[in-house]
């Protein structure tokens, strides 16, 4: 069956804290994972990762796959209060497939 | 641009009840999707759809139906309404080729 599957589900840190939330996955004819971030309403993009080994990176925002082993990872460092949101990790698959893990909730606190 | 939008925020039907949520996209995107949204499960596909006249079922269709008869519109109908539907609902968009979906602000259904 397919599925993705995101650590830790929910994550408390202190501001200038570095954390690293993973994904990993099991799909049929891969084709990218995406990650996004999910304040209080719509989720919005973050990155979208194909190739494995690539750093894909925006200010303190980091990511990277790992297609051998079927995983990705967030980095966040020096977090801030404004980080804190649910991040999702979503892998499209097939021709139009699309599946989401059920989330990190980040909560920062000052 | 207004994105993609969807109507309404927020509903309360009673169980058997049969209403349709609207989605709206401007930015001529080939690829429209719908999810819902439960706690502790991420966002689950319902269906979704490739240009207009054509539409697949999601991992979670039953309940539900949808048609696409224009690029910039697609909604979805629930039939009957149950309370295992209550959920927040979100539209999606995206250009073929792309990856990178835009969402719409999600409406809240409570089903009673």
């Amino acid at each position: 069956e397919d599925k993705v599957v995101q650590s830790p589900l929910s994550l408390v840190v202190h501001e200038g804290d570095t954390v690293t939330l993973n994904c990993s996955y099991e799909v049929t004819n891969f084709r990218s994972l995406l990650w996004y971030k999910q304040e209080k309403k719509a989720p919005t993009f973050l990155f979208m990762l194909t190739s494995s080994g690539i750093e894909k990176k925006s200010g303190r925002l980091s990511s990277i796959l790992d297609k051998k082993e079927l995983f990705s990872i967030l980095n966040i460092t020096a977090t801030q209060t404004g980080d804190s949101a649910i991040y999702l990790c979503a892998v499209a698959y097939n021709n139009n497939d699309m599946r989401f893990g059920a989330g990190t909730r980040l909560t920062v606190k000052p | 641009n207004a994105g993609v939008t969807q109507t309404p925020k927020f509903q309360v039907l009673k169980t058997g009840q049969s209403m349709t949520l609207q989605c709206a996209q401007d930015m001529n995107h080939e690829y429209m999707s719908w999810y819902r949204q439960d706690p502790g499960m991420g966002l689950r596909l319902i269906h979704y759809s490739v240009g207009a006249g054509i539409t697949d079922q999601g991992e979670v269709p039953n309940g539900y139906n949808v048609s696409r008869s224009t690029t910039e519109d697609f909604p979805l109908r629930l039939l009957s309404a149950a309370p295992s539907q209550t959920s927040v609902y979100f539209c999606a968009s995206r250009r073929g080729g792309q990856e990178t979906q835009y969402f719409g602000p999600g409406t809240r259904l409570l089903v009673l």
